[in-house]
């Protein structure tokens, strides 16, 4: 049972570098989300969608992108990095019930 | 908007002690109610959830009740463990199934 699958772990960028984060559920959940968790301050939501070709923006969107092509795939995209993007990252999908399954994280350092 | 407070920590306790993490939310409407728990290096995993007012969510020892009249969702356990040493997020959920958190409680149990 694969779940939510987020790649990479790790990474470190450079400032002003882009890159992508990947995430992919295996439960046909038509809800996804990113967040981000900084030290103190809980997880923040990022973006969102409702399905395939629906997204919007949660409560910290600024200098991120995200796409729903399938309902499968959710990537988000850091378009220049900056060291305040210095954080875990979080995918989950959820059940109609709200009930949702997180991916093991992603922990990007920006220098 | 949305938010959730949630009793500041960390909070240190002996084996087999009582415990209580309080939480309180502001929502329109009823939100679904949860409480996630974080291993360290780990995704957030589901602990319990409460989906209407009197709700009582239970797993693994630990409870927490909707409570609708003074908008707290408090997780309880009788008797703890090392193994419960974790970080713990209250949350709830919106239209679109996102969620918000709150900032998190540690928990460390001696033995």
């Amino acid at each position: 049972n694969a779940g939510v699958t987020q790649t990479p772990k790790f990474q470190v960028l450079k400032t002003g570098q882009s890159m992508t984060l990947q995430c992919a559920q295996d439960m046909n959940h038509e809800y996804m989300s990113w967040y981000r968790q900084d030290p103190g301050m809980g997880l923040r939501l990022i973006h969102y969608s409702v399905g395939a070709g629906i997204t919007d923006q949660g409560e910290v969107p600024n200098g991120y992108n995200v796409s729903r092509s399938t309902t499968e795939d959710f990537p988000l995209r850091l378009l220049s990095a900056a060291p305040s993007q210095t954080s875990v990252y979080f995918c989950a999908s959820s059940t109609g019930t709200g009930e949702a399954f997180f991916g093991q994280g992603t922990r990007l350092t920006v220098v | 908007g949305d938010s959730v407070t949630q009793m500041e920590g960390p909070v240190t306790l002996s084996e087999e002690a009582f415990l209580t993490i309080n939480c309180t939310y502001t929502a329109t409407g009823y939100p679904s109610l949860f409480w996630y728990v974080q291993y360290p290096g780990e995704g957030l995993q589901l602990l319990l959830k409460a989906t209407k007012a009197d709700d009582k969510g239970s797993n693994k020892g630990f409870e927490a009740t909707y409570r609708k009249e003074t908008t707290s969702f408090h997780l309880e356990k009788g008797s703890v463990q090392v193994s419960d040493s974790a970080v713990y997020f209250c949350a709830i959920s919106g239209s679109a199934r996102q969620l918000t958190f709150g900032s998190g409680t540690q928990l460390t149990v001696l033995p």
